[in-house]
């Protein structure tokens, strides 16, 4: 079975400060795909940052960088000099396949300005 | 369309009462999506498409949830005899191709309150 565990409910950071979100998964295929997605209040799930299994080289956007642990089944997300706009809820997800992108049970971030 | 709509936004309904659910996904995106979220819970699979394939309906929860995509385009799911468990924010979600290392582009969802 593919699972998708967040272990952290709720998260809160200062403003300009750091934080990581941390994400384990379980899964059998050796190539996937990894995702954080973001939801703000409007409910409209945004995608955050993709990391390829094969791909040993952590993924970077700007301000969200992710520490991708193959062997552990470990993706925990870094947020850098957060803002008040980065708080929402942020579900990690898996997929090895195109029928389905299995979610994590999400991680509430509340920035304290 | 710019992003993917679904409609209605919010929804309340009476126990023993059928729903409709209606996604228009971005135009051009062959595969399209549906998620539920419970409160405080992650995103529950319900039902894939993908172009003309037969859809992938593995996560529906019951015989009451069926749900149809015409013209490979808009899609609609339906809950027959809603109960109250299935009060959820039910979000659509759509993709270029289907492929695994696509992102989806989620619709705001519509959230279903069953009385």
């Amino acid at each position: 079975a593919q699972t998708v565990t967040q272990s952290q409910p709720e998260m809160s950071v200062q403003e300009a400060e750091t934080v990581t979100l941390s994400c384990t998964y379980d899964t059998s295929e050796s190539d996937y795909y990894l995702f954080w997605y973001k939801q703000p209040p409007s409910r409209q799930m945004i995608l955050v940052i993709r990391q390829e299994a094969y791909k040993q080289q952590n993924a970077t956007e700007n301000r969200f960088s992710v520490n991708f642990q193959k062997a552990a089944k470990s993706f925990s997300l870094k947020i850098s000099d957060s803002q008040l706009g980065d708080a929402a809820m942020y579900f990690c997800a898996h997929k090895t396949g195109a029928n389905n992108l299995f979610f994590g049970t999400g991680t509430r971030l509340t920035v304290i300005p | 369309g710019a992003g993917v709509s679904q409609s209605p936004s919010n929804k309340v309904t009476e126990k023993g009462k059928d729903v409709e659910l209606r996604c228009d996904p971005i135009s051009g995106h062959t595969a399209l999506y549906w998620y539920r979220q419970s409160l405080g819970q992650g995103l529950e699979f319900l039902i894939y498409f993908q172009g003309n394939s037969a859809p992938d309906k593995s996560g529906l929860p019951s015989d009451r949830f069926s749900a149809e995509r015409t013209g490979g385009s808009v899609s609609t799911l339906t809950i027959q005899r809603t109960q109250q468990e299935d009060s959820a924010v039910y979000l659509c979600a759509s993709s270029l191709s289907g492929l695994a290392s696509e992102k989806l582009f989620f619709g705001s969802g519509t959230q279903l309150s069953v009385l």
